[in-house]
């Protein structure tokens, strides 16, 4: 099954700064990858989301890059705000309907001013 | 996108109890999934629960510690059974929907076992 490496494990920048998170998965079918913006005690909220017929996909200060022959996606943040402090988790999934998100352990953000 | 209703969105239950945690969807959905979120985790899939058939559990999970009950495709249950402290945790339900499959998750339910 798809397994999904997710680096770094924690991230602290300073306003202003660019932030990037780095996520690697494994199974070739894959072909959809979002990411989630977590704040404490919320539900996973969706910042983004790239397909394999894509390579970048920008929405402001965020983005995201796709390398599918690497097998890796990352995630941009620039100019950071502190509001942007949070937990990020990547996930993938293949093209077969139903199939459910495997998420990555996830990234946790400190933007300090 | 779909909105789900979760609950309960919170309880504190006895060791050795069962709690239920149930998911109801605003439109038909094919597949429901229910996810774990333990402390200071990452999220990690349970099952996939198709209507009509048993669900399928990941590795690690069984149904005798979390049966679930698909009866219609705007609905799903979770059970969690003879629970332990180590069942702490945010449990979730997601649908995904149509050709662009949007994932969409429930507010979770944060289960303490004491």
């Amino acid at each position: 099954g798809e397994n999904v490496e997710q680096h770094p494990s924690t991230l602290s920048v300073q306003e202003g700064d660019s932030a990037v998170i780095k996520c690697t998965y494994s199974d070739s079918a894959s072909n959809y990858f979002p990411w989630y913006k977590q704040e404490l005690g919320k539900r996973p909220q969706l910042i983004i989301d790239i397909r394999s017929n894509v390579g970048e996909k920008k929405d402001q200060r965020i983005a995201v890059t796709l390398n599918k022959t690497a097998k890796h996606f990352s995630l941009h943040i620039t100019e950071t705000q502190p509001e942007d402090s949070a937990v990020y988790f990547c996930a993938a999934s293949s093209d077969q309907a139903g199939t459910a998100l495997i998420f990555g352990k996830g990234t946790t953000l400190s933007v300090s001013s | 996108s779909a909105v789900i209703s979760q609950k309960p969105s919170r309880d504190i239950c006895q060791r050795g109890t069962s709690l239920t945690i149930q998911c109801q969807v605003d439109s038909q959905v094919t597949m429901m999934f229910w996810y774990r979120q333990q402390p200071g985790q990452s999220l990690t899939l349970i099952a996939t629960a198709n209507q009509g058939s048993e669900a399928t559990y990941e590795s690690g999970f069984v149904i005798d510690k979390f049966p679930i009950s698909r009866p219609n495709l705007t609905f799903s249950t979770l059970t969690v059974s003879n629970m332990s402290p180590e069942d702490s945790s945010i449990y979730l339900c997601s649908v995904v929907e149509g050709e662009d499959y949007g994932y969409t998750f429930g507010s979770g339910t944060r289960l303490t076992v004491v």
